[in-house]
């Protein structure tokens, strides 16, 4: 099993540019969720799915959208990049309602 | 309001010297809490869910125990290779999970 698995590893944007990030989870879990991870700050959930075709706000959501098609990936996107967006990114899967969660590698996200 | 406060922010140990690090919660009915070790430019890796107060796990040289008010995180004769960050979470009643800002450990030889 491949676990929690983020694509890309790394990109650079420039303001106002769009993106997508892709989370795949093998572990037929219902949960998934978007984190952001800054210094000094912690991991902030920017939004969640639990389940297909669900989705839901977190604590930082603005300036950032998701999908949920299927129940292995979970997108979120980013449709006019800012330099306060620049971060790293992380997705997570969960089987159940407050359960532990497990995280994909990250994506670093520089936008300029 | 849900809140995770960790301690200390740093920690540096000498290989063998013996520490604990301290999740202190304030939360509505706990219904768990996670730690988690984070390696640099690496995603948190999940090491243990307690569940109730007096409750302990252990893993190697990792020993997590848990009261009414908060967690510690026991590191006995640590390595090197123990050095990362380790974070506690736990979930609220919106199954969301609150992270504490973590501890920095570093374990030198």
């Amino acid at each position: 099993n491949a676990g929690v698995t983020q694509t890309p590893k790394f990109r650079v944007l420039k303001t106002g540019q769009s993106m997508t990030l892709l989370c795949a989870q093998d572990m037929n879990h219902e949960y998934m969720y978007w984190y952001r991870q800054d210094p000094g700050m912690g991991l902030r959930l920017i939004h969640y799915s639990v389940g297909e075709g669900t989705t839901a706000k977190g604590e930082v959501p603005d300036g950032y959208n998701v999908s949920r098609l299927k129940k292995q990936n979970f997108l979120l996107g980013l449709e006019s990049a800012a330099p306060s967006q620049t971060s790293v990114y992380f997705c997570a899967s969960s089987p159940r309602f407050g359960a532990e969660q497990y995280f994909g590698p990250g994506t670093r996200l520089t936008v300029t | 309001e849900d809140q995770v406060t960790q301690s200390p922010e740093a920690l540096r140990l000498q290989e063998g010297e013996s520490s604990s690090l301290n999740c202190s919660y304030t939360v509505s009915g706990l219904r768990g809490l996670f730690w988690y070790r984070q390696d640099p430019g690496k995603g948190p890796e999940f090491l243990f869910t307690l569940y109730s107060a007096g409750e302990e796990k252990e893993k190697e040289r990792l020993k997590a125990t848990l009261t009414k008010k908060e967690s510690f995180l026991h590191i006995t004769a640590p390595k090197p290779e123990d050095s990362a960050t380790y974070l506690c979470a736990v979930p609220t009643n919106t199954d969301k999970l609150i992270f504490g800002t973590g501890t920095r450990l570093q374990v030198f030889p």
